[in-house]
């Protein structure tokens, strides 16, 4: 079964400092979607960034951008010049899809969240 | 361009009760899932609805069934209340082959 792993459940950092969040997961298939979502207090999920597992390159952002090692199944998060709104809870999720057969449906398998709190 | 809408955006019902969430898509979309987030957690896949059809379920009881209409607008219902349905329960959104969600600001359910 595919299960994603967030193993922060806290971080902070300063103003326009850096940091990285974490997440692993695990899979069988070789091609899936890998994104990472923000969701604010005021609780809307806003997809932050994706990466296609087929692609060796990783994604960026402007202010954010990927780790991502296939082989190690780790999919970790940067956020470079941190701001204030930036505060929140990020999810790691990963994409499931089905074939038509099956009935050609997708969902996303999310992790349990890492908060982030910028501090001035 | 409207995003994902749903309503109501607060509820609070009692055990036993039986409630109904809906959830119009973004424009363009016709795909429409349904997650429920307890809190502090990541959000749980309930289902997903594609041309009038569950398309793929989650780990949920029956309690929970869905529907989705010509206009690909969705609703959620939960039969017989439980204390530990109280969420918040999000909506999203995409087009059939394409690979990103849109989520909706979520309706938060209280039983009581």
């Amino acid at each position: 079964a595919q299960t994603v792993t967030q193993s922060q459940p806290e971080m902070s950092v300063q103003e326009a400092e850096t940091v990285t969040l974490s997440c692993t997961y695990d899979t069988s298939e070789s091609d899936y979607y890998l994104f990472w979502y923000k969701q604010p207090p005021s609780r809307q999920m806003i997809l932050v960034i994706r990466q296609e597992a087929y692609k060796q390159q990783n994604a960026t952002e402007n202010r954010f951008s990927v780790n991502f090692q296939k082989a190690a199944k780790s999919f970790s998060l940067k956020i470079s010049d941190s701001q204030l709104g930036d505060a929140a809870m990020y999810f790691c999720a990963y994409r499931i899809t089905t074939t038509y057969s099956q009935g050609g449906s997708e969902k996303l398998v999310f992790g349990k969240g890492t908060k982030l709190t910028v501090n001035p | 361009d409207a995003g994902v809408t749903q309503s109501p955006t607060h509820l609070i019902k009692t055990r036993g009760q039986q409630v109904t969430l809906r959830c119009s898509p973004k424009s363009g979309h016709d795909t429409v899932s349904w997650y429920q987030q307890a809190l502090g957690q990541g959000p749980q896949f309930i289902f997903q609805y594609y041309e009038e059809e569950e398309r793929q379920r989650g780990n949920f009881p029956d309690r929970f069934s869905g529907h989705q209409f010509p206009n690909y607008s969705s609703e959620l219902n939960v039969n017989a209340l439980l204390l530990g349905d109280s969420a918040l329960y999000l909506c999203a959104s995409t087009r059939q082959g394409h690979y990103e969600q849109y989520f909706g600001p979520g309706t938060r359910l209280t039983v009581t």
